[in-house]
This record gives structure tokens, C-alpha cells and sequence, in this order.
């Protein structure tokens, strides 16, 4: 299962939005609704911020929001704050029931 | 509360074999729907899923890494159990336990802080 392709880094000044994608195959992103988004902070554990595609956990900001169409999911930051400084991870469900990440795309605030 | 917490060596020698326990509170493992799972990161790389177990006591393994992966759970203990066989130094990464919440199709709630694993050569 090849890990799923995000761009290695996206920036932004504060204030403004990005979308970070996560471009996957028929057989993870584009088969299921089961597309996650997670934050890590450096030296820390991943914190889930979207799950099923465009839902939020209780707690989250709703700066972050997600969407998918075809075999590709989209995470967008608007709002960016210093705080969103961070890696950022999707994940897929696959149809070998198996989990896949994405590569991490690093999110740098100007 | 939830926590989860991983336990091991901390350094360990090519060609042998890893054993890490993840030791949890504030869920159970019988409890329908609920699953533990393995991650790793090696420095500075991303994120890389590994091995899950389920309430019914079913295991998923990584496709890459199936031939090397065991886990197993202790009910009674509140413990996940991942053992990793020939162990090699790019297998050096922080290893994570993680819930995942509402069957196989939730989401990873949960994390435990890591624990570094070194192999040497």
C-alpha cells in the first residue's frame, strides 16, 4: 500500500487560508468516506482534526474544515494563526482493511 | 479518561526482536467497536500504520510488514502487545499506540506520547 502524495510543505501569513491535498486511489481515498486529517506538533503525538472526510471532533476550531471529491481529500486552514504551525497528516481506510498515511505536509506560518 | 502508554527497549541490536506493550485506561477492549493500533515515525519522516486489534480479537496487519508483525491484547490487563521480528536499523522510529473508536472505520482518538526505538547495527 503506497502512502498517500500531500505536498511537502504549504505556508501562509496570518490571517489567510490554505488547503493541503491528499491525492490517494480508487482503492482508499476515492472508495470510502473514511478520510482523516491529524496535527503533530513537533516532539508531540498526532491529534485527530477531521474524520470522516469533513467532520470535526468536539474541541476543534472550526477554522479547520475538510472535503474529497474523487480520489482526492483537501483540508483547509482558514484563519491561520501561529498555533496551526505543524505537520499535518491524512489518512485513509483501504479496501485491503488496512490504514494508509499521507506523506505529512508541513504548514508554515509567515 | 483515556491514556494509553507504550513500553519497551529503548535500544535494540539488528536481527532481533522487538517487543512493545501498550498499556491503557479508561476503555476497554471487549467493548464492541473498539480497537488498538501500532504506528510508527521514523526521525524526521512521516507517519506509517502498522498493526490493529479489535474487540472480536481480529488482526490487520501492514501489507509491507506482515511477515514481521504480531500483535495480541490482554483483556484483563488493559495491554496490546507488538512484537517485530529482524529488526533492522530503518526500523528505528518513534512507535505510537492509538484507540480507534467506532470499529474499523473510526478514527484514531487517542495516542499514546511514543517511545523511541534505536537499532544498531
Amino acid at each position: 500500500q503506497s502512502a498517500l502524495t500531500q505536498p511537502a510543505s504549504v505556508s501562509g501569513s496570518p490571517g489567510q487560508s490554505i488547503t493541503i491535498s491528499c491525492s490517494g486511489t480508487s482503492s482508499d481515498v476515492g472508495g470510502y468516506k473514511f478520510v482523516s486529517w491529524y496535527q503533530q506538533h513537533p516532539g508531540k503525538a498526532p491529534k485527530i482534526i477531521i474524520y470522516e472526510v469533513s467532520k470535526r471532533p468536539s474541541g476543534v476550531s472550526n477554522r479547520f474544515s475538510g472535503s474529497k471529491s474523487d480520489n482526492t481529500a483537501s483540508l483547509t486552514i482558514s484563519g491561520l494563526q501561529a498555533e496551526d504551525e505543524a505537520d499535518y497528516y491524512c489518512m485513509s481506510y483501504t479496501t485491503a482493511s488496512t490504514w494508509v498515511f499521507g506523506g505529512g505536509t508541513k504548514v508554515t506560518v509567515l | 479518561q483515556v491514556t494509553l502508554r507504550e513500553s519497551g527497549p529503548a535500544l535494540v541490536k539488528s536481527t532481533q526482536t522487538l517487543t512493545l506493550t501498550c498499556t491503557f485506561s479508561g476503555f476497554s477492549l471487549s467493548t464492541s467497536r473498539m480497537c488498538v493500533s501500532w504506528i510508527r515515525q521514523p526521525p524526521g519522516r512521516a507517519l506509517e500504520w502498522l498493526a490493529l486489534i479489535d474487540w472480536e480479537d481480529d488482526k490487520y496487519y501492514s501489507t509491507s510488514l506482515r511477515t514481521r508483525l504480531t500483535i495480541s491484547k490482554d483483556t484483563s490487563k488493559n495491554q496490546v502487545v507488538l512484537t517485530m521480528t529482524e529488526m533492522d536499523p530503518v526500523d528505528t522510529a518513534t512507535y505510537y499506540c492509538a484507540r480507534m473508536n467506532g470499529g474499523l472505520t473510526g478514527v484514531f482518538d487517542y495516542w499514546g506520547q511514543g517511545a523511541l526505538v534505536t537499532v544498531s547495527s
